[in-house]
Parts: structure tokens; C-alpha cells; sequence
């Protein structure tokens, strides 16, 4: 069975920290591994990963894959009050009748 | 306008009712999904639909069934509703690439 895991599940920080999200998975036949930000509404995407090593990057967003290691990790720096959401993982597997499978995700807060 | 819609945004109903939520898109994509989505457990795939005749039963399947009426309608039913399928029902679309268009949500509250 696919499994996706999130750590940790909440994290609470002060305007201006640097935050890392993980991500961790077993699934078979990897295809490749999302982010998402959920507010109060639908998740909306940030990232799509599917090589190793190759970091991606919008603003102060940034994630990368390990893809020996089977995790991710999404990185925020200087924190503001917007980000506080819940981050959601998901991870795309099998072969033409893919399916992704979501992680719990983290809920951050971030205080002013 | 939005790509994804989904209606109701919110219902409330009584155990034992037949249920329909209904999700249209104008993106054009083959593939459509509907997920829940309980506080702590993430989204949980229900069914999916990767053209009008393939139907595909996800995790958490039982107790719910779907109508893929064209491509751009995905309908999920409830054919007799329980209160622990109270939760938030996303409908979603991608294509080939992976990224998935997430509608707005609805809100089902079983009594």
C-alpha cells in the first residue's frame, strides 16, 4: 500500500523564522511528488518534483527531492502571516492509471 | 469565471437520503477525481475517472458511487448518507502533467 508521510503534522512560528516541511514516501513506481497550499478553500499548487537534487524555487518557497532517500522537503524563509496554511504533499504513482496519494499535511501558523 | 465548479457548497441532510454533488470543469481535461477531506487525515481519493468510460474506485470508495455524464462532468452519490461521511468533498481535474485543479469544496453535514 502507498504511503505518504508528513512531518510534523503542526509547527507554530514567529513572523520572519525559517520553515523546512517534510515529506516522506513508499509507494511503487514513482512518477513524481506535488505541494500544495491549503487555506480556508482548495488546495492550490506550489511544486511539482520529479528529479532528484534539482531544487525548485518561487520566492521564498523552495523544495527539493531525494529520490534515494524518499523524502522531500519544502523550505520557507522570513515567514510572513499569509503563509500560514496547511501544506499538503502528494505523490503520483503507477504507470498510465496513475493516482496520487495525499499526505496528512502540516498545519503552519505563523504569528506576527 | 471559474475552471472547476462543484455544487452544492454546502448541504446538510439526514441519514438515510440520497445524496449528488456535482463537479463541472471547463479546462478540458479526461481526468477527474473526487477526494474527502477530514480534519487531520489529509485528502482521501474516493473514485476517478480517466475519460468518460473508465471508472476507477479509490481508497474509500464504499458507500459512495459516481456518473462521469461527459467529460466535463464527474457527479458523486451518496445512495444513503451516514453521519461519519460528514467532511469536505473536493472535485478536481489534471492532465497528463500530473498537477491536479482543485474546485472550491462542498460542505456535507450528515444528521
Amino acid at each position: 500500500e502507498d504511503k505518504v508521510v508528513q512531518s510534523p503534522l503542526s509547527l507554530v512560528v514567529h513572523e520572519g523564522d525559517t520553515v523546512t516541511l517534510n515529506c516522506s514516501y513508499e509507494v511503487t513506481n514513482f512518477r513524481s511528488l506535488l505541494w500544495y497550499k491549503q487555506e480556508k478553500k482548495a488546495p492550490t499548487f506550489l511544486f511539482m518534483l520529479t528529479s532528484s537534487g534539482i531544487e525548485k524555487k518561487s520566492g521564498r518557497l523552495s523544495s527539493i527531492l531525494d529520490k534515494k532517500e524518499l523524502f522531500s522537503i519544502l523550505n520557507i524563509t522570513a515567514t510572513q502571516t499569509g503563509d500560514s496554511a496547511v501544506y499538503l504533499c502528494a505523490v503520483v504513482s503507477g504507470g498510465s492509471n496513475y493516482k496520487l496519494t495525499f499526505g496528512k499535511g502540516t498545519l503552519l501558523t505563523v504569528n506576527p | 469565471d471559474a475552471d472547476v465548479t462543484q455544487t452544492p457548497r454546502n448541504r446538510i441532510t439526514k441519514t438515510g437520503k440520497r445524496i449528488m454533488l456535482e463537479c463541472s470543469q471547463t479546462k478540458g481535461h479526461d481526468r477527474m477525481y473526487w477526494y474527502r477531506q477530514d480534519p487531520g487525515l489529509g485528502l482521501r481519493l474516493i473514485y476517478y475517472s480517466f475519460d468518460v468510460k473508465d471508472i476507477n474506485k479509490g481508497e474509500i470508495s464504499d458507500g459512495y458511487s459516481v456518473s462521469r455524464q461527459a467529460q466535463a462532468k464527474f457527479s458523486l452519490s451518496l445512495e444513503s448518507a451516514i453521519p461519519n461521511q460528514t467532511a469536505l468533498y473536493f472535485c478536481a481535474t489534471s492532465d497528463p502533467g500530473f498537477e491536479q485543479f482543485f474546485g472550491p469544496g462542498t460542505r456535507l453535514t450528515v444528521l
